[in-house]
């Protein structure tokens, strides 16, 4: 069965460095996003991706965050100037279709465990 | 803002007990509803719910919407010791862009035991 999958899966790095998480989205799907989740918390929407462009993105992703499809099958977040509170289980998910009476839910991938120090 | 609100937080039941695990949401240009179950790492699709009133059901598990009243239930009959993990309902909603999101509520902690 088609899933999505995300490199690596545990990162560490300093306060201030740059990090890109990547994704393999399904290869079928048109739609992609990221979420995180802080330690405890809920599970919260980043950024929605469609047609080379963001299509949504929440108050979270703000200026230090970019996405990219860099070619047809990575979709990576990358976070440009990391800060303690960034700490947090990214996932990334894809969906054939923008979801609704189409019947097609967003899939995820296993996440990537971000730690900044 | 789109808000999903789940309880109980969290259940501890025997093993073959049957649980209802509850969620009501407040969201824009609504689309669907979703449940995951979360045990380590991602969350994994159990159903989703577009219309009022019609039971989705996988085995043990069913779940059921009700759009009029904002709200949606989880039922677990039977349960197992591998039911353990949190579960989390989800609202898929379209406020811009063509791509939906979807609103977490923080989840309900199952944990089932001999």
């Amino acid at each position: 069965e088609p899933e999505v999958t995300q490199t690596p899966s545990h990162q560490v790095t300093q306060m201030g460095q740059e990090v890109i998480l990547r994704c393999v989205p399904i290869s079928n799907h048109l739609y992609f996003y990221w979420y995180r989740q802080i330690l405890g918390q809920k599970v919260e929407f980043l950024v929605s991706f469609y047609n080379n462009e963001i299509s949504e993105k929440s108050e979270i992703f703000d200026d230090q965050f970019s996405v990219e499809r860099p070619d047809g099958s990575n979709f990576t977040l990358k976070i440009r100037s990391t800060k303690l509170e960034d700490s947090a289980m990214y996932f990334c998910a894809s969906s054939l279709t923008s979801g609704g009476a189409n019947q097609e839910t967003q899939y995820f991938g296993p996440g990537t465990r971000l730690l900044v120090l | 803002e789109d808000k999903v609100v789940q309880s109980p937080l969290s259940l501890v039941v025997h093993e073959g007990d049957t649980v209802t695990l509850n969620c009501s949401y407040e969201v824009t240009n609504f689309r669907s509803l979703l449940w995951y179950k979360q045990e380590k790492k991602a969350p994994t699709f159990l159903f989703m719910l577009t219309s009022s009133g019609i039971e989705k059901k996988s085995g043990r598990l069913s779940s059921i919407l009700d759009k009029k009243e904002l709200f949606s239930i989880l039922n677990i009959t039977a349960t197992q010791t591998g039911d353990s993990a949190v579960y989390l309902c989800a609202v898929e909603g379209v406020s811009s862009g063509t791509a939906s999101k979807l609103t977490f509520g923080t989840g309900t902690r199952l944990q089932v035991t001999l």
